[in-house]
């Protein structure tokens, strides 16, 4: 079984609708992270979470929100889904202790926004 | 503006040969490279990193080089394999304005390996 899960693996929407993408890890690690990839963009952090008492935004949070719901689980919402918000979605994690701690992925989440 | 730039966008090397992947920052208060590998339908997987008070670090065929003066690291394969054909990420680390370090993500190469 994957550590870091994401559900679903692809979503096809239309605009306007809410959505929920969600990550839940067994690495045992409290740092978990949103990103999103763009053709051509790389990687891009939406959110971040170094406990379940503590989020963050991240470079482009407008139009997301996350909760963090437990150690274990993190997710993300589109309360109004726009189709520039077409991309592919990632959750990550890493263990405390320090800057190196190296992040590790779910396999993403295709979303596409009609 | 982009911090971290890989320029090629793709790389083809003959199986057996040296794969060279380049990349380049431009905010002088990363302290931490990192090099992810990622294939199609997956998430990206870490490879290899490298400290800033480091100039090489080395991990069986991989090896990243960190030129500070000239803001430049490179992930060099030896040999390359058609297996490593994947895109590869190089991100940095910096301490964030809320105080916690955060990664910045160059936009990948995608390195093709022919048998």
């Amino acid at each position: 079984d994957a550590d870091v899960t994401q559900t679903p693996r692809n979503r096809i929407t239309k605009t306007g609708k809410r959505i929920m993408l969600e990550c839940s890890q067994t690495k045992g690690h409290d740092r978990m992270y949103w990103y999103r990839q763009d053709p051509g963009l790389g990687l891009r952090l939406i959110y971040y979470s170094f406990d379940v008492k503590d989020i963050n935004k991240g470079e482009i949070s407008d139009g997301y929100s996350v909760s963090r719901q437990a150690q274990a689980k993190f997710s993300l919402s589109l309360e109004s889904a726009i189709p520039n918000q077409t991309a592919l979605y990632f959750c990550a994690t890493s263990d405390s202790g320090g800057p190196y701690q190296p992040q590790h992925f779910g396999d993403g989440t295709r979303l596409s926004i009609l | 503006d982009q911090q971290v730039k890989q320029n090629s966008p793709s790389l083809s090397v003959q199986e057996g040969r040296i794969s060279i992947l380049n990349c380049d920052y431009t905010n002088s208060m990363f302290d931490y490279f990192l090099w992810y590998k990622k294939y199609p339908a997956e998430g990206p997987t870490f490879l290899i990193s490298i400290s800033s008070i480091k100039d090489k670090n080395e991990d069986g065929r991989f090896t990243v080089f960190l030129n500070k003066s000239a803001k430049h690291l490179s992930l060099h394969i030896v040999p390359s394999q058609p297996g490593d054909s994947a895109v590869y990420f190089c991100a940095a680390s910096a301490l964030s304005g809320a105080g916690s370090y955060q990664l910045t993500f160059g936009k990948g190469t995608k390195l093709s390996v022919i048998p």
